[in-house]
């Protein structure tokens, strides 16, 4: 079993500021690395799939590095909405193995 | 495309009983996954499937789980007998090789 760790659990986070949070997993036999958003009663929404060391991915005002020999990948928030009160999940694969295993994620409130 | 659907949204059922969840995934995808979101736990990996084949079960907590893909749009997990311990949000996930996962709307789960 993975032990991938999203910190903070939780942060608030004022209407326009910009915020990041991180995502930490072993190094080892590393493969991608997911990120989704999951907001309350819906099903978790994919936002990027990364690769390669270095790697960096936007969307929007939502974007995210990787660093795949120290083990860990920041997601960036520029600009703060409403909208973007979710949970953020990363998710890291191993080489030779499919499946995702999930950090608790980091819960982002934004208030007006 | 309609996306992963899942039946039922929810079920509530007696302790004992035989509980069965469906997924159909989306047309075209070779990896289905089950998961199983609890407060305490997080969002667990129970089992993958690739083409229909059973790749990974270690994430199934006991016996009384067992999940099926008997073709390309179909799999059902089966928990029997059921107990109130199993009561959580089952989530199924499809997807084509290492792209992005797409989540259906869950079961939401409740057994008395």
């Amino acid at each position: 079993i993975l032990n991938v760790e999203q910190s903070p659990q939780s942060l608030h986070v004022q209407e326009g500021d910009s915020t990041n949070f991180t995502c930490s997993f072993p190094s080892s036999n590393f493969y991608a690395l997911h990120w989704y958003r999951w907001e309350t009663a819906k099903s978790p929404e994919a936002l990027f799939v990364m690769t390669l060391n270095g790697d960096e991915k936007k969307k929007g005002r939502i974007s995210a590095t990787l660093n795949t020999k120290e083990g860990y990948s920041y997601l960036y928030i520029k600009g703060s909405q409403p909208e973007d009160s979710a949970t953020y999940l990363c998710a890291p694969r191993r080489g030779g193995a499919d499946g995702l295993t999930f950090g608790k994620g980091t819960h982002l409130i934004i208030q007006p | 495309d309609a996306g992963v659907i899942q039946s039922p949204r929810h079920e509530v059922t007696e302790m004992g009983q035989e509980v069965t969840l469906r997924c159909k995934p989306i047309s075209g995808h070779d990896y289905l996954f089950w998961y199983r979101q609890t407060m305490m736990r997080g969002l667990e990996l129970l089992i993958y499937f690739n083409n229909n084949v059973p790749i990974d079960d270690s994430g199934m907590p006991e016996d009384r789980f067992s999940a099926k893909m008997p073709n390309a749009s179909f799999s059902t997990l089966k928990i029997q007998p059921s107990e109130p311990r199993d009561s959580a949000v089952y989530f199924c996930a499809s997807t084509r090789g290492n792209q992005p996962q797409h989540f259906g709307d869950g079961t939401r789960l409740s057994i008395l």
